[in-house]
Formats: structure tokens, C-alpha cells, sequence
């Protein structure tokens, strides 16, 4: 098993600033992270897949980076639609394909 | 376009069996893996196992392993999840979600969820 640790649990922004969420695998996962986006009472849309890439429709604000065990997804000038709980996960050796426990960002 | 559409809410009682599914349209269903995705009320994502319709390479996480079954029709582009005895603490939001292609194992679409409800 390998664990997806998630940090903060808890991000307080204010709109139009840049958030910084962060995502740490207890082994090496090379560049094969995911994160997603779940709103209320919603299902989970795919942000970001490779560590890096956007996915289909996803504005440029949203940014993923790193590598190996340390990734971060920053998200720049917060809009009202983004205040979400986002969730990595990884896909290096499958299966599990285990998710982090979550980032719950709230406005500020 | 890529559509994962799920059956609706259930409620049944513990021991009860159940099996939910989630139909896909949209793109070649026996070429991508299909996922199932546990959500517990008020907690994060868990997943629970992956089937390749193809051939019904079926995979499973620890945490469910005995406790569902997954399986697959393609002939009818569906996959399902079941349950032989439900348990109260079976109650929870399930998704089902395709996988990418060629290995690459992020969940790229989603189902819209089944809320199943155990409950006596």
C-alpha cells in the first residue's frame, strides 16, 4: 500500500489569491499523480493526471508540479467555483490506486 | 462524448444483497478499465476495484476484498458492483470511473454516483 498524506487538511483563501496544496507519497510514484476537484454533492472531476498536465477543459490557473514522493498543485487568482475539497492520487505501481485524504479549501 | 451513467439510490436492509451498475457510452468499452469509488458519508475517496471489460481482469483492494464483487457485460457496455450481505457500514456514495488507456490509471471520467443506503 502506499500512502497518498495530504496537507493542509484545512486551506482558508481569500478570492483572487493563490493557493498551495501539497501531496506526499510514502514511496516513489515518478510522475504518475493525479489530483481532483469534488464539490458538494458532486462527482469528482480529473484536474490534473502525469503530475503536470491539465486535463480537458481545465482553466490555467490550475498547476501541478513535482515528482518522485513531493507533488504540489497551486492554484493562482481563486475564483468562488474553485472553493472545493481536491484529492491526489497515484497510479505508479497499479494496483492500489490510492487517493490522499483530501484538502478541503474554503474561503477565507 | 464520454458518459459513465449509474444506477439510482438504494435502500436495503442488512443481510440484503444488492448489486448497482454503471453503463458507459461514448468510446470503446472493452478497451478501458472501469473503477469503483467508495465515499462515505462526510469522508474522502477510497477505492474499492477495477475490471477490464475486455476480459474481466478484475482487481481488488484489500479493504474489499471477499466483501463485493465486480464484474462486467460488455455486450451491454455495463460493469457492476455487488454485495451478498449488506452492512450498515456498506452505506455510502459509490462512483464508478473510467481509467486511462494504455496503463495510464487516472480516473478520467465519472459516474454521477449511486447513494446506497443500509439501514434497518
Amino acid at each position: 500500500e502506499i500512502v497518498m498524506a495530504q496537507s493542509p487538511a484545512t486551506l482558508s483563501v481569500s478570492p483572487g489569491e493563490r493557493a498551495t496544496l501539497s501531496c506526499r507519497a510514502s514511496q516513489f510514484v515518478g510522475s504518475n499523480l493525479a489530483w481532483y476537484q469534488q464539490k458538494p454533492g458532486q462527482a469528482p472531476r480529473l484536474l490534473i493526471y502525469g503530475a503536470s498536465t491539465r486535463a480537458t477543459g481545465i482553466p490555467a490557473r490550475f498547476n501541478g508540479s513535482g515528482s518522485g514522493t513531493e507533488f504540489t498543485l497551486t492554484i493562482s487568482s481563486l475564483q468562488s467555483e474553485d472553493f472545493a475539497v481536491y484529492y491526489c492520487q497515484q497510479y505508479n505501481n497499479w494496483p492500489p490506486l490510492d487517493f490522499g485524504q483530501g484538502t478541503k479549501l474554503e474561503i477565507k | 462524448e464520454v458518459q459513465l451513467v449509474q444506477s439510482g439510490a438504494e435502500m436495503r436492509k442488512p443481510g440484503e444483497s444488492l448489486k448497482i451498475s454503471c453503463k458507459g457510452s461514448g468510446y470503446r468499452f472493452t478497451t478501458y478499465w472501469i473503477g469503483w469509488v467508495r465515499q462515505m458519508p462526510g469522508k474522502g475517496l477510497e477505492w474499492m476495484g477495477i475490471i477490464y471489460p475486455g476480459d474481466s481482469d478484475t482487481r481488488y483492494s484489500p479493504s474489499v476484498q471477499g466483501q463485493v464483487t465486480i464484474s462486467a457485460d460488455k455486450s451491454i457496455n455495463t460493469a457492476y458492483l455487488q454485495w451478498s450481505s449488506l452492512k450498515a457500514s456498506d452505506t455510502a456514495m459509490y462512483y464508478c470511473a473510467r481509467l486511462g488507456d494504455h496503463g495510464d490509471m487516472k480516473f478520467d471520467s465519472w459516474g454521477q454516483g449511486t447513494l446506497v443506503t443500509v439501514s434497518s
